[in-house]
């Protein structure tokens, strides 16, 4: 069964200060891993698609990574409008999308 | 360029009452798709549609129908509601007749609350 596991549950940082989330999936063949963002009271917004190991995307102050079993969305000198809750999906063999629970990310001025 | 648009924001329902949460885009997607997102579950797929008279269930169908008469779109029939309804539901589409290896363009979401 294709699983999506999503570390820390919530974060904290100051403005400026660089780190990483990450995803963990089992899955029987990628066929694609998803981030988005969320805002509250809002639907996810769509950042970044990785197919395979190796691939890298940049989008402002973040990076998406991608080896074999695990994503991590590094977020280089946060802003305090990149709080939001950030959240992980692959699509696998069983040809459905499973999404993690998510990172809630909050940077303080 | 209003994507996708879900109303009610916010709707209330005391148990065993029925309503449909509508959903329309104007992307032109062939691909639909009804979630639920809960605390701590992340979101789950309901049913979804890859066309006009097309529907199929998914992961947590049951107390739910659809239908797809057009491909704009694609509304969510509660039955007989059920305090395990509460939740916030999210329409998503797609321009690819799948979800699992192409991106989710999501509404801004439902918040249903079943006393």
């Amino acid at each position: 069964e294709d699983q999506v596991t999503q570390s820390p549950e919530a974060l904290r940082l100051q403005e400026g200060e660089s780190s990483s989330l990450n995803c963990s999936y089992t899955v029987s063949g990628l066929r694609g891993l998803f981030w988005y963002r969320q805002d509250p009271g809002k639907g996810p917004e769509f950042l970044f698609t990785l197919y395979s190991a190796g691939e890298e995307k940049e989008k402002e102050r973040l990076k998406a990574t991608l080896t074999k079993k695990e994503s991590f969305l590094h977020i280089t000198a946060p802003k305090p409008e990149d709080s939001a809750t950030y959240l992980c999906a692959v699509g696998g063999g069983a040809q459905k999308l499973v999404f993690g629970q998510g990172t809630r990310l909050t940077i303080n001025p | 360029n209003a994507g996708v648009t879900q109303t009610p924001k916010f709707q209330v329902l005391k148990t065993g009452q029925s309503m449909t949460l509508q959903c329309a885009q104007d992307m032109n997607h062939e691909y639909m798709s009804w979630y639920r997102q809960d605390p701590g579950m992340g979101l789950r797929l309901i049913h979804y549609s890859v066309g006009a008279g097309i529907t199929d269930q998914g992961e947590v169908p049951n107390g739910y129908n659809v239908s797809r008469s057009t491909t704009e779109d694609f509304p969510l029939r509660l039955l007989s509601a059920a305090p395990s309804q509460t939740s916030v539901y999210f329409c998503a589409s797609s321009a690819v007749l799948s979800s699992y290896n192409s991106p989710l363009h999501f509404g801004n979401g439902t918040r249903l609350t079943v006393t």
